[in-house]
């Protein structure tokens, strides 16, 4: 599959503790996005990587952190967890910045859930 | 404020009818609009853009300025068309290439 791709699907854990959540763009594409969808708020944009580098930041908890690695996957991580964290988190990739008439293509998601 | 409003959660129709999927946004600029698509047990996925204006699976939407609407429709309704769609927007020319997404609708077409 040369589509986005993100590890785990489903994720169990408790208050308080750290999870990594990862991601694998599509070959080629530079860029990878996180998004949190919950079901009060939708699909919010936490943060983007392009090239390795950050490129802009959105709705992003201060606990929350990321970084895009040499091979241009990025991990997301999220520390100190609360329950209000339980969602479901996508990974998204495009070739650029994510300019005009720029596709962004989503993986498939992961589902937290945070006791 | 950068915002877009999807007013109905779940819009259910019977097969052949017609479908409007509403999408108005608030935005300073220049916007790109877009309408993904997520089928059960399925990625998010681009349905179709503005600035194509091309119909995808006999889907079409228009961009109005000046009431600031980005409407889905489709002329007959088919089963396989019952989906979340979620209208989403990206400003032209800006710094930032995330999508500003909509809380979506859930589209039912009965038999």
């Amino acid at each position: 599959d040369s589509g986005v791709t993100q590890t785990p699907k489903h994720l169990i854990t408790a208050t308080g503790q750290r999870v990594t959540l990862r991601c694998s763009p599509r070959s080629g594409d530079l860029s990878v996005y996180w998004y949190q969808q919950s079901l009060d708020q939708g699909l919010q944009f936490l943060i983007q990587y392009y090239n390795g580098e950050e490129r802009a930041k959105g709705n992003i908890l201060e606990r929350f952190s990321a970084q895009q690695f040499p091979d241009l996957h990025s991990e997301l991580n999220l520390s100190s967890l609360e329950l209000g964290d339980s969602a479901l988190y996508f990974c998204a990739s495009s070739v650029g910045v994510g300019g005009f008439q720029e596709t962004q293509y989503f993986g498939p998601g992961t589902r937290l859930l945070v006791l | 404020a950068q915002r877009v409003t999807q007013p109905e959660k779940l819009l259910s129709v019977f097969k052949g009818a017609p479908v409007e999927l509403k999408c108005n946004y608030s935005y300073s600029g220049s916007p790109e609009l877009f309408w993904y698509v997520q089928y059960s047990r399925q990625r998010l996925q681009l349905l179709l853009r503005h600035i194509s204006r091309e119909s995808i699976k006999g889907f079409t939407a228009d961009l109005n300025k000046g009431e600031t609407s980005f409407h889905l429709k489709k002329p007959f309704a088919q089963e396989e068309d019952s989906a979340m769609y979620y209208c989403a927007l990206r400003g032209i020319g800006g710094s930032q290439g995330n999508l500003i997404f909509g809380k979506g609708t859930k589209l039912s077409v009965k038999p």
